[in-house]
């Protein structure tokens, strides 16, 4: 039972290129996170999809970020023009169902990329 | 905001007793989750609790009281691969998780 997949793991890229991260749900998991975490300091809620829908994006900077879920395929976080201050680990979490005020409400983490912007 | 408060570090030794506590503000909370996070990996699940009270998985135990906005995570028998952070997170609403910067505990021999 396979658990939730990014990729890549470790991403470099140069201030202005864009960046995409990849991430795929644990098998069963409809509703799919993202999170950022800087070094040495706690993960912070960027956006939260299920397929084809942004739920709630309240966590992601106004410009130069976007993410998406389609019916196929796996949710891409995408960042434009990358800056210094982009670099960071960035996890990606799913759950099985939401609301239900129980264990299926669990956000199960992948291994995360990490971003380096040159 | 949501501030989540948790201490910075705790150190204990092996076979010890560590109890990490937690608050939290109570505006649409909707749960109490505890992450473990080695450096350099993924936040692995440990607990969650949504009514006052204590849960118990093995040598970890995790408590609750939304009255106070309070929780802490207790782990026993302490290991040297306990060593790590431990995430306290409280789910706001629908979907989202607040996180605390992380406690990182220091096991020695």
């Amino acid at each position: 039972n396979a658990g939730v997949m990014q990729n890549p793991r470790h991403l470099v890229r140069r201030r202005g290129q864009e960046a995409r991260l990849r991430c795929s749900p644990m098998k069963g998991h409809s509703h799919v996170y993202w999170y950022r975490q800087l070094p040495e300091e706690g993960l912070k809620f960027m956006v939260y999809l299920q397929k084809e829908n942004i739920i709630d994006e309240s966590g992601m900077p106004k410009e130069r970020f976007s993410a998406e879920f389609p019916k196929e395929g796996p949710s891409i976080l995408r960042i434009q023009q990358v800056v210094r201050g982009d670099s960071a680990a960035y996890f990606c979490a799913s759950s099985q169902l939401i609301g239900t005020s129980g264990e299926k409400d669990t956000q199960y983490f992948g291994p995360g990329t990490r971003l380096t912007v040159l | 905001g949501q501030n989540i408060d948790q201490p910075t570090e705790m150190t204990a030794t092996e076979g010890a007793i560590v109890q990490i506590n937690c608050t939290y503000q109570t505006s649409g909370f909707n749960g109490l989750f505890w992450y473990q996070q080695h450096a350099g990996e993924a936040p692995t699940f440990l607990s969650y609790n949504v009514l006052d009270g204590l849960e118990e998985k093995g040598r970890f135990s995790s408590f609750l009281s939304r009255s106070k906005g309070y929780s802490y995570l207790l782990l026993k028998e302490l290991q040297m691969k306990d060593s790590a952070s431990y995430l306290c997170a409280s789910a706001v609403g629908w979907g989202k998780l607040q996180f605390g910067a992380g406690t990182q505990v220091v096991v020695t021999p």
